[in-house]
């Protein structure tokens, strides 16, 4: 079947502007996570989503990042006024969701952002 | 905090060698951790994963291991072949699915 689809694949933006990036799960996951990957932070966890709910927003860096998540599908990441250091890679990945169960989470292939 | 730290950072076999690559976590109540390979311009694929309540899992020429005492879990390679290079990143979640990365290998296998 179709696996997590993220768009754009590339993003270039110039600083101070706003950025809006998607993530389609694969059908029938309702969790939702973003992590952000940037050659000297490694992989880091932004947020987590249970159905249209984020119960854990930890991971978000400030102010100027939010998510959304409607019909338990789609997600939205957003980044307004973009700064250089938000250059990175942005992945999406979804999972199944059980009763004090983990499971696997299935990754896109990530949209990569410039800041200029 | 929670942490994972992974190690080599690179590694380079000759074809058809072992490697091995290992991880630490620090939060005790992790109890899953899955294993990801991830190519150029792609994003990680889930390569393995093994659980709190099992020591040692295999799929054909890939095995993780768990130590839970330690807190340290490893996966090893068998019979490298050149496609198997790659950067390989361990993780570690608790029952919050978050996942926690190790800092990634570079593997490289040489034909």
């Amino acid at each position: 079947g179709a696996g997590v689809s993220q768009s754009p694949s590339n993003k270039v933006t110039e600083k101070g502007k706003d950025v809006e990036l998607r993530c389609d799960p694969i059908s029938g996951h309702t969790a939702l996570y973003w992590y952000r990957q940037s050659l000297g932070q490694g992989l880091e966890f932004l947020i987590y989503f249970q159905g249209n709910s984020a119960p854990d927003k930890s991971g978000l860096p400030s102010d100027r990042f939010s998510a959304e998540r409607t019909g338990g599908s789609v997600s939205t990441l957003t980044i307004q006024r973009t700064q250089q250091e938000d250059s990175a890679v942005y992945l999406c990945a979804s999972s199944l969701v059980g009763f004090r169960e983990i499971y696997e989470q299935y990754f896109g292939p990530g949209t990569r952002l410039t800041v200029t | 905090g929670e942490n994972v730290e992974q190690h080599p950072s690179t590694l380079s076999v000759q074809e058809g060698d072992s490697a091995v690559i290992k991880c630490t976590y620090s939060d005790s109540a992790s109890n899953y951790f899955p294993w990801y390979k991830q190519e150029l311009g792609k994003g990680p694929q889930l390569i393995i994963d093994i659980r709190s309540n099992v020591g040692e899992k295999k799929d054909q020429r890939i095995a993780v291991t768990l130590n839970k005492t330690a807190k340290h879990f490893s996966l090893h390679i068998t019979e490298t072949q050149p496609e198997d290079s790659a950067v390989y990143f361990c993780a570690a979640s608790s029952n919050t699915g978050k996942l926690i990365f190790g800092q990634g290998t570079t593997l490289q296998v040489k034909p």
